[in-house]
């Protein structure tokens, strides 16, 4: 079953509000997650890695200020896109690493958020 | 900079025939090697670990890690219709926890 629960699956909204996309890892410590954006046929690009307790680490050319990410329990880190504009309609996935050895374990991903915003 | 190619294809087989995805990394001090597997609009979805030279086998799908040549592939035997999707290779160099995605390869079963 699914190890990363990821939520919502699909969201409309208007240009100039804000999205939260939540990532929870059902039954083990996640401290590191990372978020990632895909287009349409296009390849996985990792925008931030987040961390529990502290600040995430952007990629190069991901704005920190549009992209807040939250990583606030074990558990749970969360992606809310402020101020979307048709720009930023996307496939937004969260993933984490499952195991006691970062350095080895594969990512597990929850099921994506297909963001549109119109 | 660390890289992981793959052919992105799309690779066509015939129903029942075998699959076989190819894909090569830069850093020779990579550790662990990932397959994953995407049907069109979802997530990836991890199909095999593998850490070791040599093959791993688990049902329809083999590994297979080279290190000294630096490849790794994946072989579907007796494809059918529902393993067409985009097949990801991913790769984690050693001391790093972020890995490295290949573009995808596209697989295509025809009946």
């Amino acid at each position: 079953g699914a190890v990363v629960s990821q939520h919502p699956s699909w969201v409309i909204c208007k240009s100039g509000t804000s999205v939260k996309i939540e990532c929870r890892s059902l039954d083990f410590q996640a401290t590191t997650m990372f978020w990632y954006r895909q287009f349409p046929k296009q390849s996985l690009m990792l925008m931030a890695t987040s961390n529990e307790g502290s600040k995430a680490t952007y990629e190069q050319g991901v704005e920190k200020d549009k992209f807040l990410i939250n990583h606030a329990s074990l558990t749970l880190s969360t992606l809310t896109v402020t101020s979307a504009h048709p720009e930023d309609s996307s496939f937004y996935i969260c993933s984490a690493p499952r195991g006691g050895d970062f350095h080895n374990s594969p990512l597990h991903f929850g099921n994506g958020t297909r963001l549109t915003v119109t | 900079q660390k890289e992981v190619e793959q052919n992105s294809g799309p690779l066509s087989v015939p129903e029942g025939a075998i699959a076989s995805l190819n894909c090569t990394y830069s850093d020779r001090g990579s550790q662990s090697f990932f397959w994953y597997r995407q049907y069109s609009g979802k997530s990836p979805e991890l199909i095999m670990s593998i850490y070791s030279n040599g093959d791993k086998e688990d049902g329809r799908f083999t590994a297979q890690l080279n290190k000294a040549s630096q490849y790794v592939s994946l072989l579907i035997r007796d494809s059918q219709p529902s393993d067409s999707a985009t097949y990801l290779c991913a790769v984690l160099s050693g001391g790093s926890y972020i890995p490295t995605f290949g573009r995808g390869t596209s697989l295509i079963v025809h009946p």
